[in-house]
């Protein structure tokens, strides 16, 4: 039961260009979303978040946006550039219980490259 | 040191061994989180620990897991009679806590690569 779905293992674009990785969900519960970056051999990075009253969240080149009744969640890179090459990882959340803290569940990743 | 710190890096062992995974998380991180990534996939939650009690163990496989975090602070993840299926890398994470005061992201180790031959 994959709750939190990417369905492009791969994503390949130019360098200033935009790149939009995507993210689809099934838990309504779901009420906090997060990208993470992944270089080779290291641990998921945070890069962005977006909470389920927002629509828009904007930090420098990276914006998240959030459609609920659609179950759907981007991540938007404008401009791209190389250094931006890694694994990104769309994470959702949900408040059910007090003992579930920030329990995190992960998609399986979309593999970005920015060509120079 | 600033972040979280998982040793070993890199652990080989044979099927049928024990081994132990030990997690250093950011200093003041009240929250603690094991999570399991296996080639291709994302990362799947094992075990969350608030302070020293273990609040969630739901994503623990089977009873060959483990893992406690006696003082609060480091964390050790063990595993029984290991098979070739646990072969993967395992992640430490920690947070601000407890829940009720704000979301705040996972902060997490660069892994331990375990492979059982």
């Amino acid at each position: 039961d994959q709750q939190v779905k990417q369905n492009s293992p791969s994503l390949s674009v130019q360098e200033g260009r935009i790149s939009i990785l995507n993210c689809d969900y099934t838990n309504s519960m779901f009420d906090y979303f997060l990208w993470y970056k992944k270089y080779p051999a290291e641990g998921p990075t945070f890069l962005i978040s977006i909470s389920s009253i927002k629509d828009k969240n904007e930090d420098g080149r990276f914006t998240v946006f959030l459609n609920k009744s659609a179950k759907h969640l981007s991540l938007h890179i404008v401009p791209s550039q190389p250094g931006d090459s890694a694994v990104y990882f769309c994470a959702a959340s949900a408040r059910v219980a007090e003992t579930s803290g920030s329990r995190l569940t992960f998609g399986e990743g979309t593999q970005l490259t920015v060509n120079p | 040191g600033a972040g979280v710190s998982q040793t070993p890096s890199n652990k080989v062992t044979e099927k049928g061994k024990y081994v132990e995974l030990r997690c250093d998380p950011i200093s003041g991180h009240t929250a603690l989180y094991w999570y399991r990534q296996s080639l291709g996939q994302g990362p799947e939650f094992l075990i969350y620990f608030q302070g020293t009690g273990a609040a969630d163990d739901s994503g623990l496989p089977n009873d060959r897991f483990f893992a406690v975090r006696p003082e609060g602070s480091v964390s050790t993840l063990k595993i029984q009679r290991t098979e070739r299926g646990d072969s993967a890398v395992y992640l430490c994470a920690s947070s601000l806590g407890p829940p009720g005061q704000g979301r705040s992201p996972l902060h997490f180790g660069n892994g331990t690569r375990l492979t059982v031959t």
